[in-house]
């Protein structure tokens, strides 16, 4: 699975969209690009994930790039409790499950 | 909730004894998984369940940890004659079916601290 590279930490004011970048520039055309987060104490949180084209859900949308090389997550009105680690993963498209492989994420902070 | 289970939440061992950390999938997902968690560290695999079947254990860190899924729905973690390194947050994560383009679902992990 590619490699992902995000910044350690990131703020933002409550009310806010929350925009979380992520680079996967060694990412293939069969990988997949998921994001979850995880909130102190409690396991990791799936938000969305995307292989070409943008997606949006009820709690994110996920912008990738035409050159799929990056992403970036918009949390659209940030509250309080979407303080956590954000983690980005490239995922290999196989038939077969596959793990996932956690980097270390974005700490990010809303701030009242 | 219909979400995964994970039981003990919170797990202490002296060190040498065996411990066991069970998980409860979510219903009908197929394929399970477990995770270890250092403090201050994303979560690292461990090893993956398709049904009944373990499909691969290669993150087992020594062969003190065994996992187990007998019947294809609830699954065991077990590590024997416990060490201090093994002091984590084991999580525990099911999906749907095989496949890269399902999502997993976690739960909140046992606290396992080893004295």
């Amino acid at each position: 699975d590619a490699k992902t590279t995000q910044p350690p930490s990131m703020d933002c004011a409550e009310g806010r969209a929350a925009n979380l970048p992520c680079n996967h520039s060694t990412i293939s055309g069969n990988e997949y690009v998921y994001w979850y987060r995880q909130i102190h104490s409690q396991g990791p949180q799936y938000i969305i994930h995307g292989l070409k084209n943008n997606e949006t859900n009820e709690m994110a949308s996920l912008i990738i790039t035409e050159d799929r090389k990056s992403s970036t997550l918009i949390l659209p009105h940030a509250t309080l409790r979407d303080t956590a680690v954000y983690y980005c993963i490239v995922r290999a498209n196989s038939g077969s499950a596959r793990q996932l492989t956690f980097g270390s994420g974005t700490q990010l902070t809303v701030l009242p | 909730g219909a979400g995964v289970s994970q039981s003990p939440r919170y797990k202490v061992a002296k060190r040498g004894q065996d411990v066991a950390l069970r998980c409860d999938p979510i219903s009908g997902h197929v394929s399970l998984f477990w995770y270890q968690q250092a403090l201050g560290q994303g979560p690292e695999f461990l090893t993956y369940f398709q049904n009944e079947a373990q499909l691969d254990k290669s993150g087992l860190p020594s062969d003190r940890f065994f996992a187990e899924r007998p019947e294809g729905s609830v699954s065991t973690l077990k590590i024997q004659r416990t060490q201090q390194e093994d002091s984590a947050v084991y999580l525990c994560a099911s999906s749907l079916r095989g496949g890269s383009n399902q999502p997993q679902h976690f739960g909140d992990g046992t606290r396992l601290s080893i004295l």
